[in-house]
C-alpha cells in the first residue's frame, strides 16, 4: 500500500456543483494532516490544515478519520477558480512528510 | 510565499556542468526541505534539514548536495548535471513547534541539455 493515496482524477465538475476528494494514508502514527492546493507551473500553497474534528473553511470542509486512515476535502459551490490540483499531505512523528500526487479538479463554465 | 526565496526562477545547463540553487527564509523556521516535481510523478523529497549545521537524505538524494550554515539558507547543489535532473524544485519551510504547516517557494526551473 502506497503512503499516500489519492485519486488523480480529473474530475471535471460543472460550476457550483459540490465536489469531494478523499486520501488514504498508511502508517496509522502519522501526526499532522493537510491539504494544499497547486495551480499549474506554480508553488503548493497551504489550503487548510485537517483536524479529527472536522474543520470548515467558507466552501471547504475538511475531515480525518483515523480509524479508517483517511482523510477528505469537500467544496461546495465550486467556482472556476477552485481549478487546481489538490494535494494530500500527511506529516510523521519521525520529521517525515509524504505527499499525495495530487487530485486534479477541472470546474466547467 | 513571501517569507521563502529562491534564487534563480530558471536555468538551462549543459550535461556536467555544475549550479547551486539557493533557498532563502525569514520566517526564522528550523526545517528545510528540498523537493523535485516532475510530471506524474509528485513531489519527491531530495534532502532537508533540521537545523543549522545539519542535513539529511531525502527520497531522492543522488546527484545532490546540500548545506545548511546559516539557518536562514539552504543550499542544493549538482555536482555535474543529468538530462534526468531536468526538473521544478521547490524549497520549503516548516516550523513543528508551531502550525507545522509547510510554506514553500515559487520554484526554480532547471533544464539539463
Amino acid at each position: 500500500r502506497k503512503e499516500v493515496e489519492q485519486d488523480p482524477g480529473p474530475f471535471n465538475v460543472p460550476e457550483g456543483a459540490t465536489v469531494a476528494f478523499n486520501c488514504t494514508y498508511s502508517n496509522s502514527a502519522s501526526q499532522s494532516f493537510f491539504w494544499y492546493r497547486q495551480d499549474c507551473r506554480k508553488e503548493p500553497k497551504l489550503l487548510m490544515s485537517v483536524y479529527s474534528s472536522g474543520n470548515e473553511d467558507g466552501r471547504f470542509t475538511a475531515q480525518l478519520n483515523r480509524a479508517s486512515q483517511y482523510i477528505s476535502l469537500l467544496i461546495r459551490d465550486s467556482k472556476l477558480s477552485d481549478s487546481a490540483t489538490y494535494l494530500c499531505v500527511v506529516n510523521g512523528w519521525d520529521d517525515k512528510i509524504i505527499f499525495g500526487k495530487g487530485t486534479r479538479l477541472h470546474i466547467l463554465p | 510565499n513571501a517569507g521563502v526565496t529562491q534564487t534563480p526562477k530558471f536555468r538551462v545547463l549543459k550535461t556536467g556542468q555544475s549550479m547551486t540553487l539557493l533557498c532563502a527564509q525569514d520566517m526564522n523556521h528550523e526545517y528545510m526541505y528540498w523537493y523535485r516535481q516532475d510530471p506524474g510523478m509528485g513531489l519527491r523529497l531530495i534532502h532537508y534539514s533540521v537545523g543549522e549545521g545539519t542535513t539529511a537524505k531525502g527520497e531522492v538524494p543522488d546527484g545532490y548536495n546540500v548545506s545548511r550554515l546559516k539557518k536562514q539558507n539552504f543550499l542544493l547543489g549538482l555536482e555535474s548535471a543529468a538530462p534526468s535532473q531536468t526538473s521544478v524544485y521547490f524549497c520549503a519551510i516548516r516550523d513543528p513547534a508551531s502550525t507545522d504547516t509547510q510554506y514553500f517557494g515559487p520554484g526554480t526551473r532547471l533544464t539539463v541539455l
